[in-house]
């Protein structure tokens, strides 16, 4: 089943806008992470954010969470035309009492577009 | 350079026939993954290994197999009994776990389908 869902699963808009991505979860979380995905390729990680951060930056990039909610969002700052991808969140849940886990649950993804 | 090389990039299978795919990470990390991303869909994670020797199924993992015998190999076989193979495969690994909250790195993928 899928951890996270973003919103919304697709977005258009003109070079120089800003884009923002929201993505929902379920259970409790170590950490919150922003992958983004051009067409054809891998994923690329872009920030992660720990269970105990509100907010954390990266170059034209600000995410941030609010864990009473299940929530986060991605802000792209002056979006270019090379921004257009699939940018996906996936949560590390959080384990009691000790133990490794490796898994990430990834949402579907929001499939942003940005016109010159 | 480091990073995580999958080959091929594009695969054609047969029926009845298995197929392996190539994930090679020369990171150092001792995790490795395998995901399943379906057109429009997010991933799915196929088996995942902690370390040498050892591996866990993920959430789809029926039709499919693994092995781990070095560090930095994780082939994936996908068999003649997964009966809707054509995805497009990622392959990833990650530090160990003593060094938490690090994200996975992605290997640029592995289009499969059916002849």
């Amino acid at each position: 089943s899928q951890q996270g869902e973003e919103d919304p699963q697709a977005l258009s808009i003109q070079e120089g806008e800003n884009a923002t991505m929201n993505c929902s979860y379920k259970t409790s979380i170590n950490n919150l992470q922003w992958y983004r995905q051009n067409s054809g390729r891998g994923l690329v990680h872009l920030i992660l954010i720990r269970s105990n951060e509100r907010e954390k930056h990266s170059g034209r990039l600000r995410v941030t969470l609010d864990t009473s909610k299940k929530s986060s969002s991605l802000l792209i700052t002056a979006s270019r035309a090379a921004d257009t991808a699939s940018y996906f969140c996936a949560t590390e849940p959080l384990f009691f009492g000790g133990g490794s886990n490796y898994k990430l649950t990834f949402g579907k993804g929001t499939l942003l577009t940005v016109n010159p | 350079d480091g990073g995580i090389t999958q080959s091929p990039k594009y695969l054609f299978r047969k029926e009845g026939q298995n197929v392996t795919l190539s994930c090679e990470q020369n990171l150092n990390h001792d995790a490795m993954y395998w995901y399943r991303q379906d057109p429009g869909q997010g991933l799915r994670l196929i088996y995942y290994s902690q370390i040498v020797n050892d591996f866990q199924k993920g959430d789809i993992a029926e039709g499919y197999s693994v092995s781990r015998e070095k560090k930095e190999s994780f082939p994936l076989t996908v068999t003649s009994a997964q009966k809707n193979p054509t995805a497009f495969y990622l392959c990833a690994s990650s530090p160990d776990r003593a060094y938490s909250n690090q994200p996975q790195h992605f290997g640029d993928g592995t289009r499969l389908s059916i002849l």
